[in-house]
């Protein structure tokens, strides 16, 4: 399986600043995608993340609050752009090599909004 | 939208008991996937299921893919301390690239 660092694995910030996530892989993957996990709930698909290309944002997720990059095969950020508390959650990395369809996670990034 | 039950939300356990939680979909899935995360780190993926019926193990963990393709099951034999954490299912269904993921159980192990 792929390695998977994120950057930073986590943060305090201040409401109505952005942060933005790193997502580094050791070698090139087909897929990546941004999840998230809000404290004590399970994991919630934000977008995918495409190379050289828009991502693709699921319901509930719109791009002027998350804004995504994916500039090659091994790397990808997320942004959370105008912070509030209700966006503390835990933000994932996940990617999916060749044409397998198991997933991997990088270990989260913590976000508190105060 | 596609949702995956998970049962049962937690579970408190001695040392050396065995394990069961399932996961239940209100449609078809082609993949079960099972999840185990630890506190403060990113869910590290333990066993993967193709088709229906089969069964697979890694360990002392075991999961099967159910004969309807709307249900899995994972069981943990003899557990042990470190077995702690939160372990979820997740899931492909139809013709979607997009992994649906359960409510998670929580599993504490009383040494």
């Amino acid at each position: 399986s792929a390695v998977i660092s994120q950057k930073p694995s986590r943060d305090i910030c201040q409401r109505g600043t952005s942060l933005t996530i790193q997502c580094q892989v050791d070698s090139q993957v087909t897929m990546m995608f941004w999840y998230r996990q809000q404290p004590g709930q399970s994991l919630t698909l934000i977008a995918t993340a495409n190379q050289g290309s828009e991502a693709t944002y699921e319901s509930g997720f719109v791009i002027d609050k998350f804004p995504i990059s994916r500039p090659n095969l091994t790397f990808s950020t997320l942004t959370v752009s105008n912070m509030s508390p209700e966006d503390s959650s835990i933000y994932l990395c996940s990617v999916r090599t060749g044409v397998s369809t198991e997933a991997f996670f990088g270990q989260g990034t913590r976000l508190t909004v105060v | 939208g596609q949702q995956l039950n998970q049962s049962p939300q937690s579970m408190f356990i001695q040392e050396g008991e065995d394990v069961s939680m399932n996961c239940t979909s209100s449609s078809i899935f082609n993949t079960w996937l099972w999840y185990k995360q630890d506190p403060g780190e990113g869910p590290v993926l333990l066993i993967a299921l193709y088709k229906a019926g089969e069964l697979t193990s890694n360990g002392r963990l075991t999961a099967q893919f159910g004969i309807t393709r709307k249900d899995s099951f994972l069981n943990i034999s003899a557990s042990i301390p470190s077995d702690v954490g939160i372990y979820f299912c997740a899931g492909y269904g139809g013709a979607t690239n997009k992994l649906i993921f359960g409510t998670g159980t929580l599993l504490a192990v009383q040494p």
